[in-house]
């Protein structure tokens, strides 16, 4: 069975401090890996996904994932932080083992807090 | 192109009715999944339909059920509603099958009182 463990459900960081929300995953098989974003009142967007090409990814608004086998890690980092950043972040995972692949596993979401 | 869309955004209602949420999924999108998201449990998978079949399903009982025309849009049903189904409900749809993303709607907030 897949599961998803996001480390931190709160994160504060200033505004230009570098991002980082950390993802540890668990999946028998390799695993297809998403991260999402949700603004208050709104659904989740797709800021990046892992599908075993280049293990570092880079998605939209600046934000970039790195996934590393050897610690079953998929780490969200952006250098900068902006206001308009804080949101509500998704690690996410998907793989072929039966049964699984057509749903998505997420971790219990960071919340991730700008100060001016 | 329009994204997925959900209808209707909010609804309230008591212990022991029904209610039927519905999902347009992108344009050309086969496959559209649901799920359910609360503060104590998170998101959680409730099903996916590809094609008018449901293919996987979640843990959820039998009362949450759901269909897929064949234009792909979705519907899905709660009968004899409880105070924790109250939750956000999303939707999401994808091309084809397999591990292709999927895009999410705007989700509909339940209120069940």
């Amino acid at each position: 069975a897949q599961s998803v463990t996001q480390l931190g459900s709160h994160v504060s960081v200033s505004e230009g401090a570098l991002v980082l929300l950390r993802c540890n995953y668990s999946s028998s098989v390799p695993p297809y890996l998403f991260w999402y974003v949700q603004y208050p009142n709104q659904g989740l967007q797709l800021l990046l996904k892992y599908t075993s090409a280049a293990t570092l990814v880079k998605g939209i608004n600046g934000f970039e994932a790195e996934f590393k086998k050897s610690e079953t890690s998929f780490h969200l980092t952006k250098p900068s932080a902006h206001m308009s950043d804080a949101a509500e972040y998704f690690c996410a995972v998907s793989d072929l083992s039966g049964g699984s692949n057509y749903k998505l596993t997420f971790g219990k979401g960071t919340l991730l807090t700008v100060n001016p | 192109k329009a994204g997925v869309t959900q209808t209707p955004r909010y609804l309230i209602k008591t212990r022991g009715q029904q209610v039927t949420l519905s999902c347009s999924p992108i344009s050309g999108h086969r496959s559209v999944s649901w799920y359910q998201q609360t503060p104590g449990q998170g998101l959680q998978f409730l099903f996916e339909y590809f094609s008018e079949t449901q293919r996987n399903k979640g843990n959820f009982p039998g009362r949450f059920s759901g269909r897929q025309f064949s234009n792909s849009r979705s519907e899905m049903n709660v009968s004899t509603l409880e105070l924790g189904d109250s939750a956000l409900y999303l939707c999401a749809s994808s091309l084809a099958q397999g591990l292709d993303t999927q895009y999410f709607g705007p989700g509909t907030r339940l209120t069940v009182l």
